[in-house]
């Protein structure tokens, strides 16, 4: 089955621990997102990736980090997590240059920083 | 930058009846609209998209219409059924912006009642 799958699902941490939030998609798509959602805010993006090794900040990158080693994995670490980067956060992938908007979503991550 | 507004962030109507959700967008150079669904505890899920060199397109009861002059695009669904209830998420992005980004609406709050 094609998807995008995120780990953990929920994840609860105090503020300055360093957490990784994990995505893999399985369609061999060259771009890949990360979104956060908050209340009344819709999402906004975090960093993206064009491909292998190339990686860019999108709109909210402070206190984010992202890698793309491998083409199917894209994830997104957080250094020093503090509370307000309690969120839903969500992976997207796209095929790329050939239908480059249409992006496929994860299940979301909600990570609660206390 | 770009900026989409939604309306409105909530909506009930009784099963059978229509449903409108509006957006305007702020910038001139987008081109490609998309919607999305998102159900409680899921990722969002691209239901219907339109490009600026189209006005209107439909499919079965989801249909989206789009004014480039006026910088407005909306969601129509007739025949509403309970599971059409869900958020639902319009977003705008530029064929140039080579980020892929999308700039999602708030969002809108869907309630069919039966």
């Amino acid at each position: 089955e094609a998807q995008v799958t995120q780990n953990p699902r929920y994840l609860i941490t105090v503020t300055g621990k360093k957490l990784t939030v994990t995505c893999s998609q399985n369609m061999n798509h060259e771009y890949m997102s990360w979104y956060r959602q908050d209340p009344g805010l819709g999402l906004r993006q975090i960093y993206y990736s064009m491909n292998v090794e190339v990686t860019d900040k999108g709109d909210v990158p402070e206190g984010y980090k992202v890698s793309r080693k491998e083409k199917r994995n894209f994830p997104l670490i957080l250094e020093s997590p503090s509370p307000n980067q309690t969120s839903l956060y969500f992976c997207a992938s796209s095929p790329g240059t050939r239908t480059p908007y249409e992006q496929y979503f994860g299940p979301g991550t909600r990570l609660t920083v206390t | 930058g770009e900026n989409v507004e939604q309306h409105p962030s909530t909506l009930s109507v009784q099963e059978g009846d229509s449903a409108v959700i509006k957006c305007t967008y702020s910038d001139s150079a987008s081109n490609y609209f998309p919607w999305y669904k998102q159900e409680l505890g899921k990722g969002p899920q691209l239901i219907i998209d339109i490009r600026s060199n189209v006005g209107e397109k439909k499919d079965q009861r989801i249909a989206v219409t789009l004014n480039k002059t006026a910088k407005h695009f909306s969601l129509h669904i007739t025949e509403t059924q309970p599971e059409d209830s869900a958020v639902y998420f319009c977003a705008a992005s530029k064929a140039r912006d080579s980020s892929y980004k999308l700039i999602f609406g708030s969002g809108t709050r869907l309630l069919v009642r039966p």
